[in-house]
């Protein structure tokens, strides 16, 4: 099973550049999650979306955009790169909205901009 | 403003030792989990929790929910090499939003 999976694994960009990092989940999931993770901070909430078409920020959703065209992707967007969204960056999804139900990560995408 | 904390944030012990790590919020949450994440891979789920009060038990790890369901403790019996990771609590929250929130981490390291 592929759960999540999310491209590119590492990518440098220059300040001011754009890029989108692309995650897939073949678990049929509803729900779908985009966090950045830096030291000390654990993991916090860029954007989320709890069904295709639908978006909604999180804790730090400055400087990002996203979109769920389709079901299975969550593409999360950086139109003007900055140092500060230097970060390891995590999709997850999840099957339903119910209390407690389980977030399947990815393997993470390491960003730095120089 | 980060709404769960993490304590301690390090922890490095001998082999065979006990450990507790707790989360704190002054907020409700409708479930609260515990992951495990090694590294260059994404954390991993050990377990829910969803009614105040709550313990749960996964071999040497015990998991507790605080009656009020804003916080939660995690401790580890007998630790073990393999336990070396960072274990991160997260927060379901309660408004419909279905967000989850997640803690500062602890980072454990366990010695052989």
């Amino acid at each position: 099973n592929a759960g999540v999976t999310q491209t590119p694994k590492f990518r440098v960009l220059k300040t001011g550049q754009s890029m989108t990092l692309l995650c897939a989940q073949d678990m049929n999931h509803e729900y779908m999650y985009w966090y950045r993770q830096d030291p000390g901070m654990g993991l916090r909430l860029i954007h989320y979306s709890v069904g295709e078409g639908t978006t909604a920020k999180g804790e730090v959703p400055d400087g990002y955009n996203v979109s769920r065209l389709k079901k299975q992707n969550f593409l999360l967007g950086l139109e003007s790169a900055a140092p500060s969204q230097t970060s390891v960056y995590f999709c997850a999804s999840r099957r339903h909205g119910g209390a407690g139900g389980e977030l399947f990560f990815g393997e993470g995408s390491r960003l730095t901009v120089l | 403003t980060q709404l769960l904390e993490q304590s301690p944030q390090f922890l490095s012990i001998q082999e065979g030792e006990n450990l507790t790590v707790y989360c704190n919020s002054s907020s409700v949450f409708s479930s609260l989990q515990w992951y495990r994440q090694e590294p260059g891979e994404g954390p991993v789920l050990l377990v829910t929790v969803v009614t105040g009060g709550e313990v749960k038990k996964l071999k040497r790890l015990t998991f507790q929910f605080g009656d009020a369901r804003k916080d939660s403790s995690l401790h580890i019996t007998a630790a073990q090499p393999g336990d070396t990771g960072l274990y991160l609590c997260a927060g379901g929250l309660p408004s419909g939003t279905y967000k989850y929130i997640f803690g500062t981490g602890t980072r454990l390291k366990v010695l052989a």
